[in-house]
Order: structure tokens, then C-alpha cells, then sequence
């Protein structure tokens, strides 16, 4: 079990918006630490998608964005394309844990 | 142009030991903070241990505390993970990322080096 919970997968189809969750708890996301979002393409390196809650990374379009309330934080894509086909991982620092903590990752399937 | 390039993941059976390698170029080493991060077969991502610039300020995750041991030689821009006592659960890619003063954001990673921990 991941410290931060996201759902397995979600799907949507071309053109359209889909928000994938993550929810923590008081010594994380509800400690006010930063959340930050990843993309995985399976064989290729991880890329930083949002830092520091809503922040996008030079060169990261601004369809991806982010937000963060009490335990929860949040990413949304608009204008779905094929290329976001990817998994998306969570990321927080845990105060019990001494340590980051990532979320179990949401598979994201463009229709 | 920056680069992270992991090396030394090998099959190793469970209780050996292996050295992992982190190979930086393209930007100042030494003054980021950088992590291990792992990703077993069909899993999700996984922290396994930071370091800051100094190497005097070290974590690891509960599930390797006492095994694994991270080091850094800024001389050589590398970054290093000696892995002890392997289980078959450790069996999994590891990437070295960089870390940024954004919150404990890891802004850029490398391709991964596969270790296999079997019988």
C-alpha cells in the first residue's frame, strides 16, 4: 500500500479533461508539504510535470495543472491527446516516515 | 546537455551485494541534492534514499535501512548505492534523480539500470 492513494486508472477521449487525485494524510499533503506530479512512459525516465503544487516546469504545456487542498492535491490534463497516454505518480514528503512518498500512480488511457 | 547515467545493475542472488553507479554531466553535481528511486516489475514508483550536496545528511526508506548505503564523490559527479543482504522484493529498476530546492521535487532522472534479485 502507498502512503498517498490515487486510483488505478482513469480514461477519456481526445480533446477532453480528466483530473487524477491524491489523497495523503496529516504527516504529508496535510503537513503542508509541497505535492509534485510525474509522467511515465514504461522504459523511458520519469519527467517532472508540476512541482510545489501547481508550478509547471519550463517546457511542460500548460494543459497540466495542478492544485492542493487539506490532504488532497489534484492534476488535471485538458485537451486530452495521445500522447498523454502514461502513468502519472503523485509525490509528497512524509514527516512520521522521514522520507518521500510517492502515490501508487493512475494509468491514464486516451480513448 | 544534462545527463543521469545509471549503471552496474546485474542478477545477483538474494543476500549478495551489488554497487550501483550514477554518472552526472551537464550541470554542477555538486551543488544538488540527489535520491535513488526504485520501480519494481509491475509496480509503482518507490523512494529508496536521499543525500544531500554535502553528504552529510542521509535518509532511507524503512524498507532498506541497514542494507543499502548511498554516497556521493562530487570529484567524479557520481552518485553511488551499495546494496547489502538483496532480497527477492528489491528486485526492481533504480533511478537516480536530481533533486531541486522546490519542495523535494526531482527535477530530472535517469534511464534506470535493472537489478535482479533471484535464485
Amino acid at each position: 500500500q502507498s502512503v498517498l492513494t490515487q486510483a488505478p486508472s482513469v480514461s477519456g477521449a481526445p480533446g477532453q479533461r480528466v483530473t487524477i487525485s491524491c489523497t495523503g494524510s496529516s504527516s504529508n499533503i496535510g503537513a503542508a508539504y509541497d505535492v509534485h506530479w510525474y509522467q511515465h512512459i514504461p522504459g523511458t525516465a520519469p519527467k517532472l510535470l508540476i512541482y510545489g503544487n501547481n508550478n509547471r516546469p519550463s517546457g511542460v504545456p500548460d494543459r497540466f495543472s495542478g492544485s492542493k487542498s487539506g490532504t488532497s492535491a489534484s492534476l488535471a490534463i485538458t485537451g486530452l491527446q495521445a500522447e498523454d497516454e502514461a502513468h502519472y505518480y503523485c509525490q509528497s514528503y512524509d514527516s512520521s516516515l522521514r522520507g518521500s512518498v510517492f502515490g501508487g500512480g493512475t494509468k491514464l488511457t486516451v480513448l | 546537455e544534462e545527463q543521469l547515467v545509471e549503471s552496474g545493475g546485474a542478477l545477483v542472488q538474494p543476500g549478495g551485494s551489488l554497487r550501483l553507479s550514477c554518472a552526472a554531466s551537464g550541470f554542477s553535481f555538486s551543488s544538488y541534492e540527489m535520491n535513488w528511486v526504485r520501480q519494481a516489475p509491475g509496480k509503482g514508483l518507490e523512494w529508496v534514499s536521499y543525500i544531500n550536496s554535502n553528504n552529510n545528511n542521509i535518509d532511507y526508506a524503512d524498507s532498506v535501512k541497514g542494507r543499502f548505503t548511498i554516497s556521493r564523490d562530487n570529484a567524479k559527479n557520481s552518485l553511488y548505492l551499495q546494496m547489502n543482504s538483496l532480497r527477492v522484493e528489491d528486485t526492481a529498476v533504480y533511478y537516480c534523480a536530481r533533486e531541486r530546492d522546490w519542495g523535494n521535487a526531482f527535477d530530472f532522472w535517469g534511464q534506470g539500470t535493472m537489478v535482479t534479485v533471484s535464485s
